[in-house]
């Protein structure tokens, strides 16, 4: 298994703000990846975090908007850039534990809850 | 395009029952299905994962059976407690390097004492 941790677990933030969210593995993962889950819907996949190289953002997901860092095999962050009160969403970090990417379970952290106001 | 459907949408039933969960998904060619359970404003938690070859996972009272040709998948929760009470979500994985999992919507389960 993994232990996930993000910070921070919720916030309030302003319209036209921007708000970076961090994600920390208790193990070295190859990859990271980064879902939203707006109010009352399911996951949806933003981006994929390789480190050493720019993360890879799924259909409707830019990097201008959501900023991605990976500098090592255990931390990235999650940046959302001039928030709108849509951006409100609960954004969650997930990992498979240890190098090997084809195989084993998707764990999560706690979650990101932002307001926009 | 794999889609991913849970029914119901919300499940109430008094404590100690035994209950299932469905998850249907479009597309069975499929790598592997993940159960997970979310508490209100909360992180997923892994309960879970059966690959594809395989027909059924156990954990504790919780039994998950996969059924690849007709595209099913259920979740049995043996003795229900109201600890239980959560939104219960399957995944999907479409292939072994695919990394993105499809979700389903979730059954929102209510366990009353």
């Amino acid at each position: 298994s993994a232990v996930i941790s993000q910070k921070p677990s919720r916030d309030i933030c302003q319209r036209g703000t921007s708000l970076t969210i961090q994600c920390q593995v208790d193990s070295q993962v190859t990859m990271m990846f980064w879902y939203r889950q707006q109010p009352g819907q399911s996951l949806t996949l933003i981006a994929t975090a390789n480190q050493g190289s720019e993360a890879t953002y799924e259909s409707g997901f830019v990097i201008d908007k959501f900023p991605i860092s990976r500098p090592n095999l255990t931390f990235s962050t999650l940046t959302v850039s001039n928030m709108s009160p849509e951006d409100s969403s609960i954004y969650l970090c997930s990992a498979r534990p240890g190098t090997d990417i084809n195989t084993g379970e998707l764990f999560f952290g706690e979650g990101s809850r932002l307001t926009v106001l | 395009k794999q889609e991913v459907t849970q029914i119901p949408a919300a499940l109430s039933v008094p404590e100690g029952e035994n209950l299932v969960l469905n998850c249907s998904f479009t597309d069975s060619a499929i790598y592997n299905l993940q159960w997970f359970r979310q508490d209100p404003g909360k992180g997923l938690t892994s309960l879970l994962l059966i690959q594809s070859s395989q027909r059924e996972q156990t954990s504790g009272r919780l039994n998950a059976s996969l059924d690849k040709s007709s595209g099913r998948s259920t979740l049995y929760i043996a003795a229900s407690q109201p600890g239980d009470s959560a939104t219960y979500l399957c995944a999907v994985r479409r292939f072994q390097g695919a990394q993105k999992l499809v979700f389903g919507q979730g059954t929102r389960l209510t366990i009353n004492p």
